[in-house]
């Protein structure tokens, strides 16, 4: 069974400062997708970023960094210099490729809170 | 360019009652998903349609829930006899399938609250 873990349940930081969101998954597919999305509070899932599991090269857009490691089972997620409208519920996801199921396996979420 | 839109967006029932939602995704979307999230939980899938097709359903699709998309376009999800644990935020996604992954792109939900 495929499971994604987030072992952060809520975060506080105060603004500028470098924050990283944890995300440890599982599942028997050799090939696979992991996602990021960001959820404020007006409830609406924003997509941040997609990752094929044959591309462990690290990633970097703005402020948002992926560090995303096989041989661990991770896939993190760095804000740097975090602001107050990084505050949100950030959800890592894990989706089979085509063949497989459809769906979106969703870990718990981090609540990231960045106090002024 | 439209996203997902979905209706209403927050709805009060009464345990017993029936309640559906809508949702119409992004045009020419083939695929559209719908998923629940609980209060503190992430999105848990429910349902998938390929166009028309009602192509795989979770476990948590009781006998209660029942949904469709017949001409392929917009969907309605409907809850019978609805009970104070299908209270949660209903979501819908719809998506192209692309060479190798599925973008699905999520709406802005609905949130049920059963008294």
């Amino acid at each position: 069974a495929q499971k994604v873990t987030q072992a952060q349940t809520e975060i506080s930081v105060v603004e500028k400062e470098d924050v990283t969101l944890d995300c440890v998954y599982e599942t028997r597919d050799t090939t696979y997708y992991l996602f990021w999305y960001k959820q404020p509070p007006s409830g609406e899932l924003v997509f941040l970023i997609r990752r094929n599991s044959f591309d462990e090269q690290n990633e970097i857009s703005g402020r948002y960094s992926w560090n995303f490691q096989k041989s661990t089972s991770s896939f993190n997620f760095t804000i740097t210099a975090s602001q107050v409208v990084d505050s949100a519920v950030y959800f890592c996801a894990l989706g089979p490729t085509q063949g497989g199921s459809e769906k979106l396996v969703f870990g718990k979420g981090t609540k990231l809170t960045v106090n002024p | 360019d439209t996203g997902v839109s979905q209706d209403p967006r927050h709805k009060i029932t009464k345990r017993g009652q029936n309640v559906t939602f809508r949702c119409d995704p992004i045009s020419e979307h083939n695929r559209l998903y719908w998923y629940r999230q609980t209060l503190g939980q992430g999105p848990e899938f429910l349902t998938y349609f390929q166009n028309e097709a009602q192509l795989e359903k979770s476990r948590l699709l009781s006998d209660r829930f029942s949904a469709e998309r017949p001409k392929g376009s917009f969907s309605t999800l409907e809850i019978q006899r609805t009970e104070q644990g299908d209270s949660a935020m209903y979501l819908c996604a719809s998506g192209l399938r692309l060479a190798a992954y599925n973008e699905q792109f999520f709406g802005p939900g609905t949130r049920l609250t059963v008294l």
